[in-house]
């Protein structure tokens, strides 16, 4: 299996402008997670969906991020207007959940704002 | 919710020792817990996890433990190799039925050759 797949690897924006990242979870993996990591405050989930539908969006920051599901191979995180506090590495990952649980990373998207 | 609290933030062990980090943990529901690697640059990889209903994991010179009645578990790595140096987290989940992670602050190890 090709693992998580993200797009763009990396990604450098001007403040202001609209940011979107993709993100294709591995194949019969039910459970996807948007992930932020940053020197200050580490790992932190974003938001998680199972089978599609959101069901845990209490870390998304603020209303200029939004995240979708379409379909249960595709997902992306959306973020209008971007600003300079929003850089950071964005991971995706995908889970079978029961009873393995573990959670597959992918290798992250990259993104400055300047 | 769940609150996850690691130490050390940095350590640093001579090639051949043995390094321990320590985590607790806040939700007595929580059930699994996970610990992953990452190297600089890369992807936070599963090296281990232990579920509650056992007290320690071991896979080669990795192990874990869990003390449910202190909330705390902890990862050691024996006979450290320089390949071993990377940030470590733990993690734990509490909610059946809803997947999500939270995770620790990290531990940076490096091990000198």
């Amino acid at each position: 299996d090709a693992g998580v797949i993200q797009s763009p690897r990396h990604e450098v924006t001007e403040m202001g402008q609209e940011v979107t990242l993709r993100c294709k979870p591995i194949s019969g993996h039910n459970s996807l997670f948007w992930y932020r990591q940053t020197m200050m405050r580490g790992l932190e989930l974003l938001i998680y969906f199972n089978n599609n539908v959101p069901i845990d969006d209490s870390g998304m920051p603020e209303d200029r991020f939004s995240a979708k599901m379409p379909n249960a191979s595709f997902s992306t995180l959306k973020i209008q207007p971007s600003e300079p506090r929003d850089s950071a590495v964005y991971f995706c990952a995908s889970s079978l959940g029961q009873p393995t649980r573990t959670i597959y990373f992918g290798e992250g998207s990259w993104l400055t704002v300047v | 919710g769940e609150n996850v609290e690691q130490h050390p933030s940095t350590l640093s062990v001579q090639e051949g020792d043995s390094a321990v980090i320590k985590c607790t943990y806040s939700d007595s529901a929580s059930n699994y817990f996970p610990w992953y690697k990452q190297e600089l640059g890369k992807r936070p990889q599963l090296i281990i996890d232990i579920r509650s209903n056992v007290g320690e994991k071991k896979d080669q010179r990795i192990a874990v433990t869990l003390n449910k009645t202190a909330k705390h578990f902890s990862l050691h790595i024996t006979e450290t190799q320089p390949e071993d140096s990377a940030v470590y987290f733990c993690a734990a989940n509490s909610n059946f039925g809803n997947e999500k992670l939270t995770f620790g602050t990290g531990t940076r190890l490096t091990i000198i050759p």
